[in-house]
């Protein structure tokens, strides 16, 4: 079984609101990641998680901030976004070990009005 | 630093066509391949992967070689269904978990 779960699948939310994003896998993967996919484009790596520390994050704006409660669940809290920030978010994980499978959930389509 | 490159699209085909989506890459080493395909309005699955040079990855009547003399990892299907309609992205990862991914090929194959 190789299910990342993304809650909620649709976000309309206004430039002054607090939101989340919420993640779950329970495949036993210890990497767990948010991309941004914007229309017609591949993923963009926002955060990586590893063993539930931060261990990448690629100059992402503070106003998205990543959690990682357990090794099994993974937030996005959303703050004072912009409409430019309206996008697909996909949350995927994998193992640890060797280069391996990356895999992605249905992902959350946000829109910031 | 490392780079996919895929075959500009759209790719329009009917019913039955034989597909290549071509895909090249530049690493150093030997990066495991994959090819994702993401449907309307849905998230990536993974379609097939690779992990070291003459591997061929295959699903669902697909298939793709991973070529180290080439640098490539070209996506085939011998018979196209109008379910295959999708967007169809080629990716390496070496380390530090980073994928890197092509642009995306959209594929629209009509009946």
């Amino acid at each position: 079984d190789t299910e990342v779960t993304q809650t909620p699948k649709h976000l309309v939310m206004g430039m002054t609101n607090k939101k989340s994003l919420k993640c779950e896998q329970h495949m036993g993967h210890r990497a767990m990641y948010w991309y941004k996919q914007k229309a017609k484009k591949p993923p963009e790596l926002m955060f990586v998680y590893s063993y539930e520390k931060l261990s990448i994050n690629e100059s992402v704006p503070s106003r998205f901030s990543p959690e990682c409660p357990n090794s099994s669940l993974l937030n996005l809290h959303l703050h004072a976004l912009q409409p430019e920030d309206s996008a697909l978010y996909l949350c995927a994980s994998s193992r640890l070990e060797g280069l391996d499978t990356i895999y992605f959930g249905e992902g959350s389509w946000l829109t910031v009005v | 630093g490392n780079s996919v490159t895929q075959m500009e699209g759209p790719v329009t085909l009917s019913e039955e066509a034989f597909l290549t989506i071509n895909c090249t890459y530049t690493a150093t080493g030997y990066p495991s391949l994959f090819w994702y395909v993401q449907y309307p309005g849905e998230g990536l699955q993974l379609l097939l992967k690779a992990t070291k040079a003459d591997d061929k990855g295959s699903n669902k009547g697909f298939e793709a070689t991973y070529r180290k003399e080439t640098t490539s990892f070209h996506l085939e299907k011998g018979s196209v269904q109008v379910s295959d309609s999708a967007v169809y992205f080629c990716a390496i990862i070496q380390g530090a978990q980073k994928l890197v991914f092509g642009q995306g090929t959209r594929l629209t194959i009509n009946p």
